[in-house]
């Protein structure tokens, strides 16, 4: 399995970060994974954001402090899936990653990272 | 929220010693409880699942053992590669949560 993440890197106050992770070595309709958003910063350390997973239907879960938010979306067209957070402050600036869980809340492989700085 | 902690926040050890690093769950937590190294500018990489099985092609110079909320991770025998920061994280409740890491150097 590889993720390959994609989407800017520098934002300014209020706008809305766009990401994207291609997934190879398998769909993101699996029946076993789980499509995740982790971030990282220095203040914060590791973070889970929210993650997105189809088991008959498709499913969202989201970390409180982004629920309102943030999207998460699934691409099965492209074979990827998206973050999209709106209204982006100072304290979004982090390296995002996103995560494949195949154990219930195991993240067994990973992008690259995106670093994501949000400054006017 | 889990509140996962750590300690110690970081180590300096020697070649060959041994290394211990513990996490606290704020909660119990069963057996649900992963480990993984980031090496530095890298992304983590999953070591420990369940607390104590070992991933697919890890080095069993690494170990974890825990239930409930006191969980442990010992490295056998350092070596130069193993210089990284270390994190636990909990998967028994959402929001998934991690601890803030241990850093681990040579002396």
């Amino acid at each position: 399995i590889q993720l390959q993440q994609s989407g800017p890197g520098l934002l300014k106050p209020s706008q809305t970060l766009s990401l994207t992770c291609a997934i190879s070595g398998d769909i993101v309709s699996s029946s076993s994974a789980a499509w995740n958003w982790i971030r990282q910063s220095p203040s914060r350390g590791l973070e889970w954001l929210g993650r997105t997973y189809y088991r008959s239907k498709w499913y969202n879960d989201y970390a409180v402090s982004v629920k309102s938010r943030m999207t998460i979306n699934p691409d099965t067209s492209k074979n990827q899936f998206s973050l999209q957070l709106n209204s982006v402050n100072s304290e979004d600036t982090a390296v995002y990653y996103c995560a494949a869980d195949y154990g219930s809340g195991s993240f067994s492989f990973w992008g690259q990272g995106t670093q994501v700085t949000v400054s006017s | 929220d889990i509140q996962m902690t750590q300690s110690p926040s970081s180590l300096s050890a020697s070649v060959g010693d041994r290394v211990t690093i513990t996490c606290q769950a704020s909660q119990d937590i069963s057996s649900f409880l992963n480990w993984y190294q980031q090496r530095p500018g890298k992304s983590p990489n999953l070591l420990i699942f369940d607390a104590s099985k070992l991933e697919t092609g890890v080095t069993s110079r690494f170990s974890g053992s825990g239930s409930g909320t006191d969980f442990t991770f010992t490295i056998s025998s350092l070596q130069p590669e193993d210089i990284a920061t270390y994190y636990c994280q909990q998967y028994n409740n959402l929001p998934l949560t991690f601890g803030p890491g241990t850093k681990v150097d040579i002396k």
